[in-house]
């Protein structure tokens, strides 16, 4: 059974630092891996999707990286800004599953 | 496009008394999707569909029943409300072909506690 994990839980930054979210997943045989933000109250944006045959993504300050054999991602922000403070959720979709098993998140807060 | 749209946004329950979450898309997405999320946790999957007339269970269906009549509409039916049933509820769904990636589109979601 798939299982996924986002450590820290919670993480507090000053403004400007650039910064890295952890996900890691147990079965390697993935499809995708997606990076999502949720706001606090609001559904979910999806930010990056990697899929699997892919090293990383990169969408404005965002970057995200995926190695299937160590079963990990990362988020990396540059430059953080205060409205960046949110939660930061990845998710893997199994090989033919057309199904996402989600982290527990990693809430966000970036200090002005 | 609305995109994914859900009503109500909140809802209290009694035990004991049931309700209907209802999910709607307008993209001509083939798969739909119901979550739960509770507290400072991530999302599992209760039902999911692949097209109209075809329903399949995800990690969390048991309290919950799903139809799915029409590609646009997947409502999620939540029968003898309980307790352990207070979560935040979102709605998502994707075009999605064999081998083909999965992006995922979200409702704002339904916040509903049973008291």
């Amino acid at each position: 059974k798939q299982e996924v994990t986002q450590i820290p839980a919670a993480l507090s930054v000053p403004e400007g630092e650039n910064l890295v979210l952890n996900c890691s997943f147990t079965d390697s045989a993935i499809y995708n891996l997606q990076w999502f933000r949720q706001d606090p109250g609001k559904g979910l944006t999806s930010l990056l999707l990697i899929q699997s045959s892919q090293r990383e993504q990169t969408s404005g300050r965002l970057n995200a990286s995926l190695d299937k054999s160590s079963g990990r991602s990362t988020l990396y922000i540059a430059a953080s800004q205060p409205g960046d403070s949110a939660t930061y959720l990845c998710a893997v979709e199994g090989q033919g599953a057309q199904k996402l098993v989600f982290g527990q998140g990693t809430r966000l807060t970036i200090n002005p | 496009n609305a995109g994914v749209t859900q009503t109500p946004k909140f809802r209290i329950l009694k035990i004991g008394q049931s309700m209907t979450l209802q999910c709607a898309q307008d993209m001509n997405h083939n798969y739909m999707y119901w979550y739960r999320q509770d507290p400072g946790m991530g999302l599992k999957l209760i039902y999911y569909s692949v097209g109209a007339g075809i329903t399949d269970k995800g990690e969390v269906p048991n309290g919950y029943n799903v139809s799915r009549s029409t590609t646009e509409d997947f409502p999620l039916r939540l029968e003898l409300a309980a307790p352990s049933q207070t979560s935040v509820y979102f709605c998502a769904s994707s075009y999605s072909l064999v081998f083909s990636y999965n992006e995922q589109f979200f409702g704002p979601g339904t916040r509903l506690t049973v008291l």
